[in-house]
């Protein structure tokens, strides 16, 4: 079975910095998907970011970027110049293979303060 | 833009009542999802279904069930509520492997009493 582990519950950053919010997965698929969702106060879940475990780039939208290290099953998200609207909890997902499960985590609550 | 729309944004029922939650979606997805979402444990799958009228457990079914007659409805059932199925319900759906990302209805606070 997948599972996908984040392992800091809480982070917070001050703003313009950069943080680094940490995901880890376990599968045996070769074939998966990875994801970054934000969750802010309203509960609307929005995606951040996406990557397709084929491709070696990494993927980056705007600020956000992703390290992602398939052979350590390990996809971190770093928020570059953080803004106070970056205030949200974080989820990492994953879904892979020809299963139609998506796997999330336990979430990241990340605080940008001013 | 995609929609995902959820019946209900509050709901307050009492233990015992039958309660259905709706999950709508306009873009024509083959997969839809629902999670429960309690503090420190994240998004728990509850069931999902691939189709119409296909449906598989998640990791937490129990006290639950769904129906999915329509492709674009999805419903939630808890046949007799209770006091721990309190919780913030989330609606997905997804247009199929090939296109994985998820989009979410604005959640249903259920409150039971």
């Amino acid at each position: 079975a997948q599972t996908v582990t984040q392992s800091q519950p809480e982070m917070s950053v001050q703003e313009a910095e950069t943080v680094t919010l940490s995901c880890t997965y376990d599968t045996s698929e070769n074939n998966y998907y990875l994801f970054w969702y934000k969750q802010p106060p309203s509960r609307q879940m929005i995606l951040v970011i996406r990557q397709e475990a084929y491709k070696q780039q990494n993927a980056t939208e705007n600020r956000f970027s992703v390290n992602f290290q398939k052979a350590a099953k390990s996809f971190s998200l770093k928020i570059s110049d953080s803004q106070l609207g970056d205030t949200a909890m974080y989820f990492c997902a994953f879904i892979g293979g020809s299963n139609y499960k998506l796997t999330f985590g336990k979430g990241t609550l990340l605080t940008v303060n001013p | 833009d995609v929609k995902v729309t959820q019946s209900s944004r509050y709901l307050v029922k009492r233990t015992g009542e039958k309660v259905f939650l709706e999950c709508v979606q306009d873009m024509d997805h083959e997969n839809m999802f629902w999670y429960r979402q309690d503090p420190g444990l994240g998004l728990r799958l509850i069931y999902f279904s691939y189709d119409v009228k296909m449906k598989e457990k998640g990791d937490i079914p129990e006290g639950y069930s769904v129906s999915r007659e329509k492709k674009e409805r999805f419903s939630l059932i808890l046949e007799s509520a209770s006091t721990n199925q309190t919780s913030m319900y989330l609606c997905a759906s997804t247009r199929g492997i090939e296109d994985p990302e998820a989009f979410f209805g604005q959640g249903t606070r259920l409150t039971v009493v």
